[in-house]
């Protein structure tokens, strides 16, 4: 079965500082894996995803992501974090070869960049 | 840039009544999904359909929820009777007809408050 974990579900950091934002999954086969962002009553945005090539995936708004294939990790990253950063991000998988082609999201990490 | 439509976007109502969700999703995409995002959890798919025939609703709880996507475009999601545990924000996403790999794009949500 697949799954993800969000271990974190908070995280502070200043702003201009780095952030990192931690997911570890678990499935069968290949993973594709995603990272949404979401505003207070709005849907989520798509920010990156990682399908197979190279493990450090850039996306929307300067963020990227590390697949790192031996720790089952897909951490989300950004250089300098911006007070509009702060929102509820996701990581998510879906597990190509079972066949199932929709979604499993982790509970959320509440970012937080404190000007 | 083409968007996911969803209405409307909160909607409160009285247990035991019926309450409908609609969602248009981007033109061209084939996979529609329906997800229920509970308060302060990550969302989880109800039912995902491929043009018009349903691929996967084993979490759609079928004595209250039903799902239609008549002619393969727009979708209505009913909940009859609503209850008071079936709080939450609706999600709809869509893809494109590589929905194996292709990027689910999500809607703005409806917010529904049953009292």
């Amino acid at each position: 079965a697949q799954s993800v974990a969000q271990p974190e579900d908070q995280v502070n950091v200043a702003e201009g500082n780095p952030l990192t934002v931690k997911c570890t999954y678990s499935v069968s086969g290949n993973p594709y894996l995603f990272w949404y962002v979401q505003y207070p009553n709005r849907g989520l945005q798509f920010l990156l995803k990682y399908i197979t090539g190279d493990n450090l995936v850039k996306g929307s708004y300067g963020f990227e992501a590390e697949f790192n294939k031996s720790q089952t990790s897909f951490h989300l990253k950004k250089p300098s974090a911006l007070v509009s950063d702060s929102a509820l991000y996701f990581c998510a998988v879906r597990a190509f070869q079972t066949g199932a082609n929709n979604l499993f999201f982790g509970t959320g990490t509440r970012l937080t960049v404190i000007p | 840039e083409a968007e996911v439509a969803q209405s409307p976007r909160y909607k409160i109502t009285e247990k035991s009544q019926a309450v409908a969700f609609w969602c248009d999703p981007i033109s061209g995409h084939a996979t529609l999904y329906w997800y229920r995002q509970i308060l302060g959890q990550g969302p989880e798919l109800l039912v995902q359909f491929q043009d018009e025939s349903v691929v996967d609703d084993s979490q759609l709880p079928k004595d209250r929820f039903s799902a239609e996507r008549l002619k393969g475009v727009d979708s209505t999601l009913k909940i009859q009777p609503a209850e008071l545990g079936d709080s939450a924000m609706y999600l709809c996403a869509s893809a494109g007809a590589l929905a194996g790999t292709d990027t689910q794009y999500f809607g703005p949500g409806t917010r529904l408050t049953v009292l």
